[in-house]
């Protein structure tokens, strides 16, 4: 079946280091989402990805950064590590070829990353 | 700024009513938009969406409701279950783009 993962599933890192949180998902989905969760503040996007070498910033993009090479991977980076970046990451795809929605818009989420920074 | 929230963060429901999350939203040029449940440690899942164009759709045990006039998007849960306990989230898109913006959830706890 097909799906999207997220690893690791738990991380802690230092302040200042570079982390690389991975993304792959096999819908072959033109549409790549990165999120951050925090409590009080629902679900905020990141960085986002309409198709290969297409990169786009969301509303909370400071610090973090996305590379999209090929349809099945967005790795989401955090230049350097901050203690205001511990967080849960979701990374999510969409295409409206794929889906059960109306609009077949609706975005599927991986299980999550926990990040928290010392 | 224009943004999509909810009433109440939090929801106590007795195990078999019904249960009515509501949402607010300000972009009055939202066209189409979603209800996600996100249990305990994993990522949202689609419960159910809705157009601009349309004032009610049902699912299995759920319905959900928009009122433009008053930019309001309600989900009611018939029959709620222990399983149906979780955070619920809705969310808009506008009609130029795939983005969703998402409120900040209600959590819904489901008493026995």
């Amino acid at each position: 079946d097909a799906e999207i993962t997220q690893s690791p599933r738990h991380k802690i890192t230092e302040t200042g280091r570079q982390v690389t949180l991975a993304c792959h998902q096999t819908w072959n989905h033109n549409n790549m989402f990165w999120y951050r969760q925090d409590l009080g503040h629902g679900l905020r996007l990141i960085h986002y990805s309409y198709g290969v070498q297409d990169t786009n910033k969301g509303e909370v993009s400071d610090g973090y950064s996305v590379s999209r090479s090929n349809t099945e991977d967005l790795p989401l980076t955090l230049e350097s590590a901050a203690s205001s970046q511990t967080s849960v990451y979701f990374c999510a795809s969409s295409d409206r070829s794929s889906g059960t929605g109306l609009d077949y818009n609706e975005q599927f989420f991986g299980p999550g990353t926990r990040l928290t920074v010392l | 700024g224009e943004s999509v929230g909810l009433h109440l963060p939090t929801l106590s429901v007795q195990e078999g009513d019904n249960s009515i999350i509501n949402c607010a939203y300000s972009n009055s040029a939202s066209d189409y938009f979603i209800w996600y449940k996100q249990e305990s440690g994993k990522g949202p899942q689609f419960i159910i969406d809705i157009r601009s164009n349309m004032d009610k759709r049902q699912g299995q045990r759920v319905t959900v409701l928009l009122n433009k006039t008053v930019k309001h998007l309600s989900l009611q849960i018939a029959a709620t279950q222990p399983g149906d306990s979780a955070v619920y989230f809705c969310a808009e898109n506008g009609s130029d783009d795939y983005k969703l913006s998402f409120g900040a959830g209600t959590t819904v706890t489901v008493r026995a």
